[in-house]
């Protein structure tokens, strides 16, 4: 399979706790993008990396998120002392330098007790 | 204002009916417009898009955009039980991050 993938699927934590999650784009694709969406809501855009450079962060990437990929292939996504309001899917997706389709992954589903 | 506004739902409709999906946006900066659709507990997956005013067809489905008025609508043509799910639009400003409507919920019954 040679799309979007995201681990782990699930994951239950208590409050307080880190957690981090992990994508991996499809092959060479220089843009990896992080949304969260809550039930009944659409995706809200995190953050957007090009490469290995963190180009912009949504006001919603509290000072708790950290967002890093490094050499520019996988991304992870690093919640501090989660709180239950995190609880949520968090999709990642990527897509190729030149073009605007953004594909996503399955997401990591979040629930914070 | 949100940046978009799109109608949750839930539409049921029955197989084999026109099916309208319909948002509106307020920043005149979007020129692309995503039509994702998402199953119950995956990712979405895009469905078409299209490059500012204009329509765009692609099979059963047929995307619209009027820039004036700011609206995108989605037609499905032909419904199957299997359309059954999330459809969001999503437009953007260049190659920006996407801008999701809150979703429409469709069920197509048999």
């Amino acid at each position: 399979d040679t799309g979007v993938s995201q681990n782990p699927r699930h994951k239950i934590t208590k409050r307080g706790q880190n957690v981090t999650f992990r994508c991996d784009p499809i092959s060479e694709h220089n843009r990896l993008y992080w949304y969260r969406q809550t039930l009944g809501q659409g995706p809200e855009f995190l953050t957007y990396f090009q490469n290995e450079a963190q180009l912009e962060k949504s006001r919603l990437l509290s000072d708790r998120f950290s967002a890093e990929r490094p050499k520019g292939s996988f991304s992870t996504l690093e919640i501090q002392r989660t709180e239950q309001g995190d609880s949520a899917m968090y999709l990642c997706a990527s897509s190729p330098l030149a073009q605007e389709t953004q594909y996503f992954g399955p997401g990591t589903r979040l629930l914070v007790l | 204002q949100k940046e978009v506004e799109q109608d949750p739902g839930p539409l049921s409709v029955p197989e084999g009916a026109i099916v309208s999906l319909n948002c509106t946006y307020s920043n005149s900066a979007f020129q692309y417009f995503m039509w994702y659709r998402q199953y119950s507990r995956k990712g979405p997956e895009l469905l078409m898009y299209t490059y500012s005013s204009g329509n765009k067809e692609d099979g059963r489905f047929t995307a619209q955009v009027d820039k004036s008025s700011k609206y995108i609508s989605l037609f499905i043509r032909d419904s199957q039980p299997s359309d059954s799910a999330t459809y969001l639009c999503a437009p953007r400003a260049g190659a920006n991050n996407l801008f999701f409507g809150t979703g429409t919920r469709l069920t197509v019954i048999p």
